[in-house]
């Protein structure tokens, strides 16, 4: 695998269920993102993590739930989502947090009933 | 805070025309400006950026973009489109010396007619 990895790609869930995403970036970079890409709105930059460390957690609501075991892996906890809460959500890493190149992965589109 | 506007949420084109998508942006301070493009079902990539030094800036695939801070902007130009390039692109800002968080515009999607 090359690049920035994202799983599942696809993603249908209940309101009162419990999953994960998945992102794994093989490129060594030391910083990563969650952004949530809504139709005909701009990306919204949900949580960065730095070495590991929570750098930025943009008044995203706590049935989403970041977690970084270590600087190739992010994962985004989700649990009693909303129906508006469907999105693509997109992971994206950097070299580290203030270099101005990030790259991304292609996705998991997030269907919630 | 920087904020980013893109002013044509579609642009239809023919094939082989020349296009260019605009992108305005606001900042107190200098910036970094990004386009980036997503082709149908992935995710972003990085077409092009200006850091600094010459205000024009050129992707491999035929795309150019133009710093220009008079007038805050950062247009994206094409002399000669194909099918290939039909797409959404994002302009994107960052702050010089700040913590890299990029500030993206609402989109441009791109359709190339045969």
């Amino acid at each position: 695998e090359t690049g920035v990895t994202q799983t599942p790609r696809h993603l249908v869930m209940g309101m009162t269920n419990k999953k994960s995403l998945k992102c794994e970036q093989h490129l060594g970079h030391n910083a990563m993102y969650w952004y949530k890409q809504s139709a005909k709105k701009p990306l919204e930059l949900m949580f960065v993590y730095s070495l590991e460390e929570r750098v930025e957690n943009n008044s995203v609501p706590s049935r989403f739930s970041p977690e970084c075991p270590n600087s190739s892996h992010l994962f985004l906890h989700l649990h009693t989502l909303q129906p508006e809460d469907s999105a693509l959500y997109l992971c994206a890493s950097s070299q580290d947090f203030t270099y101005n190149e990030q790259f991304f992965g292609p996705g998991t589109r997030l269907t919630v009933l | 805070a920087q904020s980013v506007t893109q002013l044509d949420s579609q642009v239809p084109v023919f094939e082989e025309a020349p296009v260019e998508l605009r992108c305005n942006y606001s900042s107190s301070v200098s910036v970094y400006l990004f386009w980036y493009v997503q082709y149908p079902n992935q995710g972003l990539q990085l077409l092009l950026k200006y850091l600094s030094g010459s205000t024009l800036v050129k992707s491999i695939n035929g795309f150019e973009a133009e710093f220009n801070k008079s007038q805050t902007s950062f247009h994206l130009r094409k002399p000669s489109v194909h099918i290939s390039d039909t797409a959404e692109y994002f302009c994107a800002v960052s702050e010089v010396g700040g913590a890299q968080k990029l500030v993206f515009g609402q989109g441009t999607r791109l359709t190339i007619n045969p």
